[in-house]
């Protein structure tokens, strides 16, 4: 079965500085997807970033960017010029790439990400 | 602009109680779920449906049932609410058959206090 794990329960940054979420996964599939999901404090999770398996580059989204390590099997989330929105439960997740309407989304535990001013 | 509607955002029940969460998206989405938060466990599946009457079983289905009738409402059911049951409740729609996507876009969440 396929698992994540994120190994941060809480971090912490300074305005403007930058930070890296880490993310790991057990897979034997080869063909998947990855994900980082956002909660702010009492809001919806939205969508931050996501990564196809069979594509080597990095995705990136303004100040977002994953450095995806297939072999490694890791999927770490960096955060750029952090800013006090930033503030947030980070999830990673993961998904399985074939298999239709049925495949599901597993969630990592969460990193609470907490930005100083 | 909201998309993914949970009727209640905050609920305090009885145990033994019945309850109803509700969740409406407008997006057309074939795909809806139910999922559990939990501190240091992050979400767990409860149920999915990907079509009108059509469910299946998540990862944490018991104690649980689910209803859609209709494309846009999926509900979730407490047949009779327990104490371990106090918790974040999250909805979560998304396309099908679209290769790569299963985005999901989640509703606002139901947090369930059972007293």
């Amino acid at each position: 079965a396929q698992t994540v794990t994120q190994s941060q329960p809480e971090m912490s940054v300074q305005e403007a500085e930058t930070v890296t979420l880490s993310c790991t996964y057990d897979t034997s599939e080869s063909d998947y997807y990855l994900f980082w999901y956002k909660q702010p404090p009492s809001r919806q999770m939205i969508l931050v970033i996501r990564q196809e398996a069979y594509k080597q580059q990095n995705a990136t989204e303004n100040r977002f960017s994953v450095n995806f390590q297939k072999a490694a099997k890791s999927f770490s989330l960096k955060i750029s010029d952090s800013q006090l929105g930033d503030a947030a439960m980070y999830f990673c997740a993961y998904r399985r790439g074939y298999g239709g309407a049925t495949n599901k989304l597993i969630f990592g535990t969460g990193t609470l990400l907490a930005v100083q001013p | 602009d909201v998309k993914v509607t949970q009727s209640s955002r905050y609920l305090v029940k009885r145990t033994g109680e019945k309850v109803f969460l509700e969740c409406v998206q407008d997006m057309d989405h074939e795909n809806m779920f139910w999922y559990r938060q939990d501190p240091g466990l992050g979400l767990r599946l409860i149920y999915f449906s990907y079509d009108v009457k059509m469910k299946e079983k998540g990862d944490i289905p018991e104690g649980y049932s689910v209803s859609r009738e209709k494309k846009e409402r999926f509900s979730l059911i407490l047949e009779s609410a327990s104490t371990n049951q106090t918790s974040m409740y999250l909805c979560a729609s998304s396309l099908w058959g679209v290769p790569g996507a299963n985005v999901l876009t989640f509703g606002a969440g139901s947090r369930l206090t059972v007293l």
